[in-house]
């Protein structure tokens, strides 16, 4: 099985531009969180998708968005870009459809990040 | 706010060494996830538990969950140069879909 995708994989924007990442699940997962990963404040939470509706979200602006389609395939959105928002994001993909604990649902698969960088 | 303490921060061995890494939270965890992330790639995990008490092995790493399912430890035994990297664990608590990271160990291991 293909693992997790995301595209692209680099990306620099200036201040106050918008940008969008893509991130393609593992075959069969329908629950995408996305994260986002700096030195100083470690994997931080953004929001988990599951069927096309957002179940969670951390404590990030609204500038933040995101959505999933049908097909589990999910972007997330960042507009009006900020010095702070340099950062690795990354997507994880699972089985998890419930909050009930399924062992072999619990497992969260990692992309390899899209790192972004805002001058 | 829930959080993940991770301790040590960092930690530098030589070959053959062992080590512990704790993961400590007052949350209780329905289940909770070990990974390994190397620099500029996405976390690879590494193993998942989710009963109190747990024991996994894997090779020379061994994994533990609490019996209160608030704390979890990563032993490795002999220690190798390719066992470099920021080992992070995770917890998700009952009623919710979200993950909490640790604040990760960074180890190296000296040839």
């Amino acid at each position: 099985k293909a693992g997790v995708t995301q595209t692209p994989r680099y990306l620099i924007k200036t201040r106050g531009q918008q940008v969008t990442l893509s991130c393609s699940p593992i075959s069969g997962h329908r629950s995408v969180s996305w994260y986002q990963q700096t030195p100083g404040q470690g994997l931080q939470f953004l929001f988990e998708y599951f069927s096309e509706t957002q179940r969670n979200k951390g404590n990030f602006p609204g500038r933040f968005s995101g959505r999933q389609f049908s097909n589990s395939r999910s972007e997330m959105n960042v507009s009006t870009l900020e010095l702070g928002d340099s950062a690795l994001y990354l997507c994880a993909s699972s089985l998890m459809t419930s909050m009930r604990t399924v062992r072999g649902q619990e497992t969260q698969y990692f992309g390899p990040g899209t790192r972004l960088l805002v001058l | 706010t829930q959080l993940l303490e991770q301790s040590p921060q960092f930690l530098s061995i030589q070959e053959g060494e062992n080590l512990t890494v704790y993961c400590n939270s007052s949350s209780v965890f329905s289940s909770l996830q070990w990974y390994r992330q190397e620099p500029g790639e996405g976390p690879v995990l590494l193993v998942t538990v989710v009963t109190g008490g747990e024991v996994k092995k894997l090779k020379r790493l061994t994994f533990q969950f609490g019996d209160a399912r608030k704390d979890s430890s990563l032993h490795i035994t002999a220690a190798q140069p390719g066992d470099t990297g920021l080992y992070l664990c995770a917890g998700r608590t009952s009623g919710t879909y979200k993950y909490i990271f640790g604040t990760g160990t960074r180890l190296k291991v000296l040839a």
